[in-house]
């Protein structure tokens, strides 16, 4: 598509429920973020995608946060039994480079905003 | 280690008038420098970007930032102002270092606002 796409753009869960988020990056992008941004923060770093392998999960806040990117385009970011802490919004991006050839710039969705009630 | 201190968190402007956004950087690495703009409930985009060539950056929508090495600064200006500039802006930086993963490390944004 002609943008990153992000679905749902909005989502109510109750405390415990499974949730997950969608992403479509640009197509043909190699590379694929994803972010958390609480309420007036900047974007924190989760995970990163080089194709469909997982190179980083670093900033991934606890073992109920898994990332997935099976073929390498679409990426779907699952939280378990969701807290109330994890209400933010959910950016995905991507680029077109990768590795160390990657400048850091960056395309992003809209995001999906997570209210965990 | 990186980081990003932008060192006001509002800024308020009149239409017209001049707009400074202050950026601070560390970095143990030539850094790459970047400004991001999120307008409410729209993606971020990116402005502008210096990697090390130009340090005077022009990006869209009039906006430069000079990159000053001796002053680890990177502020974003723009002559005068418009109100459809209002919206949240991120400074970031971006390492040079080892590794596969250039992880970006962001500032805590600035809210501008511009008065009619």
């Amino acid at each position: 598509g002609a943008g990153v796409s992000q679905s749902p753009r909005y989502k109510v869960a109750k405390r415990g429920q499974d949730v997950a988020l969608r992403c479509d990056p640009i197509s043909g992008h190699v590379s694929l973020f994803w972010y958390q941004q609480a309420l007036g923060q900047g974007p924190e770093f989760l995970t990163y995608f080089q194709n469909e392998a997982q190179l980083d999960k670093s900033g991934l806040p606890s073992d109920r946060f898994f990332a997935e990117r099976p073929e390498g385009s679409v990426s779907t970011l699952k939280i378990q039994r969701t807290q109330q802490e994890d209400s933010a919004v959910y950016l995905c991006a991507s680029s077109s480079q990768s590795g160390r050839l990657n400048t850091g710039e960056l395309f992003f969705g809209e995001g999906s905003r997570l209210t965990v009630l | 280690a990186q980081s990003v201190t932008q060192l006001d968190s509002h800024v308020s402007v009149s239409e017209g008038t001049p707009v400074l956004l202050r950026c601070n950087y560390s970095s143990s690495y030539s850094p790459s420098l970047f400004w991001y703009v999120q307008h409410p409930n729209k993606g971020l985009q990116l402005l502008l970007k210096y990697t090390s060539a130009a340090t005077l950056v022009k990006g869209i929508n009039g906006f430069e930032a000079e990159f000053k090495k001796s002053e680890t600064s990177f502020h974003l200006t723009k002559p005068s102002a418009h109100m459809s500039d209002a919206a949240e802006y991120f400074c970031v930086v971006s390492d040079r270092g080892y590794g596969n993963n250039r992880k970006l490390i962001w500032g805590l944004g600035t809210s501008l606002a511009v008065n009619p």
